[in-house]
């Protein structure tokens, strides 16, 4: 099992700039969900996802988009990239949605 | 907005000394769920507690739920230098699957 899995590691984009971060998970888990982290400060949830087909806002999802077409994958957009957005990001898994959450390595994103 | 508390922010311990960190939250959680981040690293899971009034125990570290389900605290004895890392509470606010983490507490042992 390779758990959860995301590229790139890290990405420098432009002001303006759109781009995908892409995350997947091999433990079929139906509950999977994105994160950024900025210094010093805890995890805030941007998406969520309960199951193929069904996505949710978080606290912070201005800026980002997600679709979840398979229970494998699902990607994070960054429509037009902004300063703002430099960050961290963390994606998750977990079996239901209300249990341990598997954590990718994370993407570490500098908007110029 | 809704927002999970961690005290202290910042903790220098020496060797083998003890360590607590709070977590408050201003909203009932579903359940707690605790993480331990390494520098550079990724959240990993430590453990969940679902009742109210829930402690639970790993060799050294235990942790509790608060009766109100809104507050835990993880207690760290003997710290050892393994012990490093950033420490955050989370949990699913009731009725949900969004989930908040804390401000986290970074713990630093001192050999």
């Amino acid at each position: 099992n390779a758990g959860v899995t995301q590229t790139p590691k890290f990405q420098v984009l432009k002001t303006g700039q759109s781009m995908t971060l892409q995350c997947a998970q091999d433990m079929n888990h139906e509950y999977m969900s994105w994160y950024r982290q900025d210094p010093g400060m805890g995890l805030r949830l941007i998406h969520y996802s309960v199951g193929a087909g069904i996505t949710d806002q978080g606290e912070v999802p201005n800026g980002y988009n997600v679709s979840r077409s398979t229970t494998e994958d699902f990607p994070l957009r960054l429509l037009s990239a902004a300063p703002s957005q430099t960050s961290v990001y963390f994606c998750a898994s977990s079996r239901n949605g209300d249990g341990e959450q598997y954590f990718g390595p994370g993407t570490r994103l500098t908007v110029t | 907005g809704q927002q999970v508390m961690q005290i202290p922010q910042y903790q220098h311990v020496q060797e083998g000394e003890d360590f607590t960190t709070y977590c408050n939250s201003s909203t009932t959680l579903s359940n707690i769920q605790w993480y331990k981040q390494r520098p550079g690293g990724h959240p990993v899971f430590l453990i969940q507690l679902v009742k109210s009034g829930e402690v639970k125990k790993q060799k050294r570290l235990t942790f509790q739920f608060g009766e109100a389900k809104k507050n835990s605290s993880l207690h760290i004895t003997a710290t050892q230098t393994t012990d490093v890392g950033t420490y955050f509470c989370a949990g699913p606010t009731s009725g949900t699957y969004k989930y908040i983490f804390g401000t986290g507490t970074r713990l630093k042992v001192l050999a």
